[in-house]
């Protein structure tokens, strides 16, 4: 099993609508969790990050956790084409791992006009 | 600009050519990571940096790679005997305990 796994794509909405990303994690040791936005070519950019379980919102975006089911998730609400990109689950473990992040396999969103 | 620095952007080289890839972290994060990404993957971890100190290195850096960051500002990466498996983009980020990890624009190494 893969330490973190996203859902596969791609993933396809019309503008406006909500979009739903989803990623599940194996290692209850992990305490932290973000989401990355890569345009093709370009580095991944933070979009957010959550800590604690339940929700956590910022603009148009709501990231959930629920670590007794070791999910995390990213919802996106009025979906724009500028939206379309591979998203990026990363955790975060406690302790001596210093903070390096593991990331899943990303998952390709587009959002058409 | 006070974003993740990274240079080169882009370097093709030959099979078995050395090269060197610097990062220049945001001023302020003692904290330095380096990840490789393939393409269609997530970034993999490398190595990590606190302050000037290598305190951990990932079972992916084989011996032809090595990390500095010989005065806890810049960093730079060389691999030795470059093989087309190393083709790859190279990315770095910076952060601070307990904040999150921004990364640069990355290198992409390409291997003819």
């Amino acid at each position: 099993q893969k330490e973190v796994e996203q859902n596969s794509g791609p993933l396809s909405v019309p503008e406006g609508a909500i979009a739903s990303l989803n990623c599940t994690y194996s290692d209850r040791g992990s305490q932290s969790f973000f989401w990355y936005r890569q345009y093709s070519g370009k580095s991944p950019e933070l979009i957010m990050f959550i800590y604690s379980n339940g929700d956590k919102e910022d603009g148009r975006f709501t990231a959930q956790l629920n670590k007794a089911s070791q999910y995390v998730s990213l919802l996106i609400r009025d979906s724009q084409p500028s939206d379309s990109a591979t998203y990026l689950c990363a955790r975060q473990a406690g302790g001596t791992s210093y903070g390096k992040l593991t990331f899943g396999q990303g998952t390709i969103l587009t959002v058409h006009p | 600009d006070t974003g993740v620095s990274q240079n080169p952007r882009h370097k093709i080289t030959k099979r078995g050519q050395n090269v060197t890839f610097r990062c220049d972290p945001i001023s302020e994060h003692n904290r330095l990571y380096w990840y490789r990404q393939t393409l269609g993957q997530g970034p993999e971890f490398l190595t990590y940096f606190q302050n000037e100190a290598q305190l951990e290195k990932s079972r992916l850096l084989s011996d032809r790679f090595s990390a500095e960051r010989p005065k806890g500002s810049f960093s730079t990466l060389e691999i030795q005997r470059t093989e087309q498996g190393d083709s790859a983009m190279y990315l770095c980020a910076s952060g601070r305990e307990n904040q999150p990890q921004h990364f640069g624009d990355g290198t992409r190494l390409s291997i003819l």
